[in-house]
């Protein structure tokens, strides 16, 4: 009964270089939330998606992020030209979407990104 | 969109002592939902609330819902060194979209 899995667990990149996270949901999970964590901060929504949707872009910045969910496959968020301060920890959570309001993430043990 | 405020940012506490942090919005929330941050860890679903004054306990923890639903608390009682780690209260709002709160950081001294 697998969980939330990211990958990669820690990612080096040098500034200018593209980071691409990766999130699979857990199993008959169809929603996916990412959010970042900066060290001692709180969880900063980036985004919501669907299979194939993104429900809610409100917290990603307009410009080098970007993210997907494909009908196959696992969820991307996609950073390019990567800056120092993109240095964080990126989570990803999932739901299983059924149209209640009130449900519970479950959340993949993160990806820490490390911009040189 | 929803924000919602928690205090304290910090909190040490002896073993044995008692440990409270609050949640407030300055809107109706839908629902509360708490969870919890081992440090280097991710965070874990503990519990959700509904209803207006609505309470429930898990072993030493309490969680309370305000009547007017835009605050909420969670208690512990008597911690424990297991119980370090950072919560967090989160809501979700319209399309399902969770917002967490600023977190309380707890240290507790064995």
């Amino acid at each position: 009964n697998a969980g939330v899995m990211q990958n990669p667990r820690h990612l080096v990149r040098r500034r200018g270089q593209e980071a691409r996270l990766r999130c699979s949901p857990m199993k008959g999970h169809s929603h996916v939330y990412w959010y970042r964590q900066l060290p001692e901060e709180g969880l900063k929504f980036m985004v919501y998606l669907q299979k194939e949707n993104i429900i809610d872009e409100s917290g990603m910045p307009k410009e080098r992020f970007s993210a997907e969910f494909p009908k196959e496959g696992p969820s991307i968020l996609r950073i390019q030209q990567v800056v120092r301060g993109d240095s964080a920890a990126y989570f990803c959570a999932s739901s299983s979407g059924q149209g209640n309001t009130n449900e519970k993430l479950f959340f993949g043990s993160g990806t820490q990104l490390s911009v040189l | 969109g929803q924000q919602v405020m928690q205090i304290p940012q910090y909190q040490h506490v002896q073993e044995g002592e008692d440990f409270t942090t609050y949640c407030n919005s300055s809107t109706t929330l839908s629902n509360i939902q708490w969870y919890k941050q081992r440090p280097g860890g991710h965070p874990v679903f503990l519990i959700q609330l509904v209803k207006s004054g609505e309470v429930k306990k898990q072993k030493r923890l309490t969680f309370q819902f305000g009547e007017a639903k835009k605050n909420s608390s969670l208690h512990i009682t008597a911690t424990q060194t297991t119980d370090v780690g950072t919560y967090f209260c989160a809501s979700s709002g319209g399309y399902q979209k969770v917002t967490f709160g600023t977190g309380t950081k707890l240290q507790v001294i064995p």
